[in-house]
C-alpha cells in the first residue's frame, strides 16, 4: 500500500526565504508525482507535475525535483512572498490502470511580511 | 482547457437525509473522473472513479454511490446521510489511458451534516 508523507507538517518563515517542502513515498511504482496548493476552503490547484521519467519541472519560482528510486521528492519555493501562504499537498499516481492517486497529509506555509 | 463545476459551494444537511452531489466536465472527452474526501483532520480519500458512462468501482464501503449518467457528468449521492459523511468532497478528472496524466480537481463541494 502506497504511503505518502510530508515534512514539516508546518513551516512560517519570513516574506522572501527560499524554502524546501519535502515529500517522501513507500512505492517507487508510480506515473507520476504532482504538487498541489490549497488555499482554506478551496480546491486543489496543480502547481507541477513530474513524470516518472523524469527528475525535475520548474514553474516560475517553483521547482520539483523527484528521485523515483529512493521516493523522494522536493518543492523548492524561492525568494516565498505572502501570496504563497497556503497547504501544500505532495500526490502519487499510482501504476494501476485508473491511476488512483495518494496524498501526504500537507505542509502548512505561513510566509509573514 | 479543462474545467471542472462542482455544485453546490456548500450544503448543510440533516442527518437522514439524502444528497446529490453533481460535476461536470468541460473542455475534454472521456476523461476518467474521480470523487475524493478531504475530512477534517485527514487526508485526501478516494471515494469512486469511473473510466466511463455507466462505469463506476467504489474504492471504500460507506453510505454514499456515485453515478456517471453522461461521459462529462458524475453525481454523489446518499440516501440517507450520517454525520460521519461531513467534509469536503471534491471532483477530479485525468485524461488518456497511459497514466501519465495530472490530476485536474474542481473547486469541491463542502458538507455539513447536522
Amino acid at each position: 500500500k502506497q504511503e505518502v508523507t510530508q515534512i514539516p507538517a508546518a513551516l512560517s518563515v519570513p516574506e522572501g526565504e527560499n524554502l524546501v517542502l519535502n515529500c517522501s513515498f513507500t512505492d517507487s511504482a508510480i506515473y507520476n508525482l504532482q504538487w498541489f496548493r490549497q488555499d482554506p476552503g478551496k480546491g486543489l490547484t496543480s502547481l507541477l507535475l513530474i513524470q516518472s521519467s523524469q527528475r525535475e519541472q520548474t514553474s516560475g519560482r517553483l521547482n520539483a525535483s523527484l528521485d523515483k528510486s529512493s521516493g523522494r521528492s522536493t518543492l523548492y519555493i524561492a525568494a516565498s512572498q505572502p501570496g504563497d501562504s497556503a497547504t501544500y499537498l505532495c500526490a502519487v499516481r499510482g501504476g494501476t490502470s485508473y491511476g488512483k492517486l495518494t496524498f501526504g497529509q500537507g505542509t502548512i506555509l505561513t510566509v509573514h511580511p | 482547457s479543462q474545467t471542472i463545476h462542482q455544485w453546490p459551494a456548500t450544503l448543510v444537511q440533516p442527518v437522514g437525509s439524502p444528497l446529490s452531489l453533481e460535476c461536470t466536465v468541460e473542455g475534454t472527452s472521456n476523461p476518467n473522473l474521480y470523487w475524493y474526501r478531504q475530512a477534517a483532520g485527514r487526508g485526501l480519500q478516494l471515494l469512486f472513479y469511473s473510466v466511463g458512462i455507466g462505469q463506476i468501482s467504489s474504492e471504500v464501503p460507506q453510505n454514499l454511490s456515485a453515478s456517471r449518467p453522461q461521459d462529462r457528468q458524475f453525481i454523489l449521492s446518499s440516501k440517507k446521510l450520517l454525520l460521519s459523511d461531513s467534509g469536503f468532497y471534491l471532483c477530479a478528472l485525468t485524461t488518456g489511458t497511459g497514466g501519465t496524466s495530472g490530476y485536474t480537481f474542481g473547486s469541491g463541494t463542502r458538507l455539513t451534516v447536522v
